[in-house]
């Protein structure tokens, strides 16, 4: 299958400073990418939809400007938690969907954010 | 927000028994899918099953719909230790393009 690629896998950072994931798609175009959050031992929590030349689609009380999401070409988004505090570690998971609808949707392998 | 809510929570069997996960969700859909998380690792598609179709196989896979219940069923039959891990159903529903999540179950296979 389409593997997509995230950068960094874990991450430490000191409390107000940002912190920026990177999410590709490797070997096809992703038209749209989604950044989802996961606690310990909880499921998935979509965060915000990233759509290619345009602003991203956030969920509701997912701050947008403590979460900065850059979709700027077919196989690359960013997100950037700005300021971050404690409150902020979690485990950051991206996805790609290929071009199209209902094209299948890649997951990354995830980044681990710990904010001391 | 989560669609969907999976029981058991949490499941222990041996190896070679058959483990059985369900979900439930709340709206209509247009597909029901499973997927499949190691600890700590990102997630795994493993079959999507269509709000037309009522049960599906892959291997060792057996999923079943019943959108009258909005319910869906996993089974792994002939379980084995690697099968640990966690396990979420997802669902898309109306003119949304994202998943939205279940609240998992964690399979533990007992060598």
């Amino acid at each position: 299958g389409a593997v997509v690629s995230q950068h960094p896998s874990w991450v430490i950072c000191k409390s107000g400073t940002s912190v920026k994931i990177e999410c590709r798609s490797l070997d096809f175009q992703a038209t749209t990418m989604f950044w989802y959050r996961q606690f310990p031992k909880q499921s998935l929590m979509l965060m915000a939809t990233s759509n290619e030349g345009s602003k991203a689609t956030y969920e509701q009380g997912v701050e947008k400007d403590k979460f900065l999401i850059n979709h700027a070409s077919l196989t690359l988004s960013t997100l950037t938690v700005t300021s971050a505090h404690p409150e902020d570690s979690s485990f950051y998971i991206c996805s790609a969907r290929d071009r199209g609808w209902p094209g299948e949707l890649f997951f990354g392998e995830g980044s681990r954010l710990t904010v001391l | 927000s989560q669609q969907g809510e999976e029981d058991p929570q949490a499941l222990s069997i041996q190896e070679g028994e058959n483990a059985t996960m369900n979900c439930s969700y709340k709206t209509s859909i247009n597909n029901l899918q499973w997927y499949r998380q190691n600890s700590g690792r990102g997630l795994v598609h493993l079959i999507l099953i269509r709000s037309n179709e009522r049960e599906k196989h892959s291997g060792r896979l057996r999923v079943t719909l019943d959108t009258s219940k909005k319910s869906s069923s996993l089974l792994i039959t002939a379980s084995r230790a690697a099968d640990t891990a966690s396990y979420f159903c997802a669902t898309v529903s109306g003119s949304a393009r994202q998943l939205t999540f279940g609240s998992g179950t964690q399979l533990t296979v007992l060598p």
